[in-house]
């Protein structure tokens, strides 16, 4: 079955550095989104790439989806506690009902 | 507009009762979505339901488990006689349409005694 993957599943960064993770899919990909969640808390949607090389921002966060849509990265720069939680990759495959597969997370802690 | 409800928030059973979980999807949203999240791993989809209908329920469990949407009221997911790997968070997440975004529930955190 379709598989998504998120290593590693821990990072720890001093504050006021970047921050680059990676989600990789076994199949083509109709979109990929991302979710946050943090601790104790649920998941909340960040954003949704659908274009083959898609580029979006939203703030400190830069995302892409790769130009043959079997993975994507998300970077944070200038990391601040409040970028502290789970990191969620999950992606969508054509015709597969609307049905999400997450990765396992990257979670990210930050050092004051 | 209120976002997506679950009750309860927190459950307690004991092996071999039966667990009810409740979500309410946001106004104006007919597609649900459960997804069942064990400690420190990712979030594992269960069923996909729309108004009455089951669409897909290839993540659920074959025994045990089973999930509506009726036509008046919250989704339901039910786990009948409870074991201690049950435990886990149940999120809901609810969206319009299909291959919209999702939008989750805060999650019912069920125990196993």
């Amino acid at each position: 079955g379709q598989q998504v993957m998120q290593i590693p599943q821990y990072q720890h960064v001093q504050e006021g550095e970047d921050f680059t993770t990676y989600c990789n899919s076994s199949t083509t990909l109709s979109n990929i989104q991302w979710y946050k969640q943090r601790p104790g808390g649920h998941p909340v949607f960040l954003i949704q790439l659908v274009k083959s090389g898609e580029v979006k921002k939203q703030k400190r966060l830069t995302f892409q989806f790769g130009e043959a849509k079997k993975n994507s990265s998300l970077h944070i720069t200038a990391t601040q506690t409040t970028d502290v939680g789970t990191y969620f990759c999950a992606g969508e495959v054509a015709g597969a009902n609307s049905k999400l597969t997450f990765g396992k997370g990257i979670t990210l802690s930050v050092r004051p | 507009n209120a976002g997506v409800m679950q009750n309860p928030r927190h459950l307690v059973r004991r092996r071999g009762q039966e667990a009810r979980l409740r979500c309410s999807p946001m106004k104006g949203h007919s597609h649900v979505y459960w997804y069942r999240q064990l400690p420190e791993e990712g979030l594992k989809f269960m069923v996909y339901l729309q108004k009455e209908n089951i669409i897909d329920e290839s993540g659920m469990p074959k025994e045990r488990f089973s999930a509506e949407f009726p036509k008046e009221g919250p989704s339901i997911l039910r786990i009948q006689q409870v074991v201690r790997g049950d435990s886990a968070a149940y999120f809901c997440a609810s969206s319009p349409t299909t291959s919209d975004t999702q939008y989750f529930g805060p999650g019912t955190r069920l125990t196993v005694l």
